[in-house]
């Protein structure tokens, strides 16, 4: 069983175009966070939410929109794509925000190419 | 910026040999460094994770050393295998704040046979 998932594995889309990426775990978390990881591999974080609470929201541009309707959920919205945003993202959960030392668990990643 | 500074970008290793990777941070809040792994087109995967109050904690073929006056950690792989060929990323984090990972730009290892 897979215990973070992610849909689509890939996305091909024009710019200008409004995506959307689905993440759902099924290891009873409570902590899920959404990663950038781009071209030359470096991974940052860009958004963290805690029992469906926002809790980190990093330096991303606001055409990006997390929305969790459940702890098991997270999604995330991209408005008006633009080339810059091509990139794997990574979705992926722990235990608990704050909880000593807790593994974060990733999903396989969506592939985000914008032409 | 960069929090923690990962060396080399690279590397290549015979089976059987040592990797070494290097991860060095500015931080002196952080108190949480795990290494993840990650194999192509996968996420990547805790590996090993310590905590400053130890200088070394071994997991199988897997070492992490660390050193806290000099700010610095290091990953050994010993007996190097061909399915050891990954990216592997240090990172650093302060637990008791809003536990937010920041990682190295990781380093892809090639084991040959």
């Amino acid at each position: 069983d897979t215990a973070v998932s992610q849909t689509p594995k890939y996305l091909v889309t024009q710019m200008g175009n409004d995506k959307s990426i689905k993440c759902e775990q099924n290891l009873g978390h409570d902590t899920m966070y959404w990663y950038k990881q781009d071209s030359k591999k470096f991974l940052k974080i860009m958004f963290s939410y805690n029992n469906k609470e926002l809790i980190i929201n990093e330096t991303v541009p606001n055409r990006f929109s997390p929305k969790s309707p459940d702890k098991a959920h997270l999604n995330l919205h991209i408005n008006s794509l633009e080339l810059g945003d091509s990139a794997v993202y990574f979705c992926a959960s722990s235990h608990t925000l704050a909880g000593v030392g807790d593994t974060q668990y990733f999903g396989p990643g969506t592939r985000l190419t914008v032409l | 910026q960069q929090q923690v500074k990962q060396s080399p970008q690279s590397l290549i290793v015979q089976k059987g040999g040592i990797s070494i990777i290097n991860c060095a941070y500015e931080n002196t809040a952080f108190d949480y460094f795990p290494w993840y792994q990650q194999f192509p087109g996968k996420g990547p995967a805790l590996l090993i994770a310590i905590r400053p109050d130890v200088s070394e904690k071994k997991e199988g073929r897997f070492t992490i050393s660390f050193n806290k006056s000099a700010k610095q950690f290091s990953l050994h792989i010993m007996d190097s295998q061909p399915g050891d060929s990954a990216t592997y990323f240090c990172a650093a984090s302060i637990e008791r704040n809003d536990y937010k990972l920041s990682f190295g730009a990781g380093t892809t290892v090639t084991v040959r046979a």
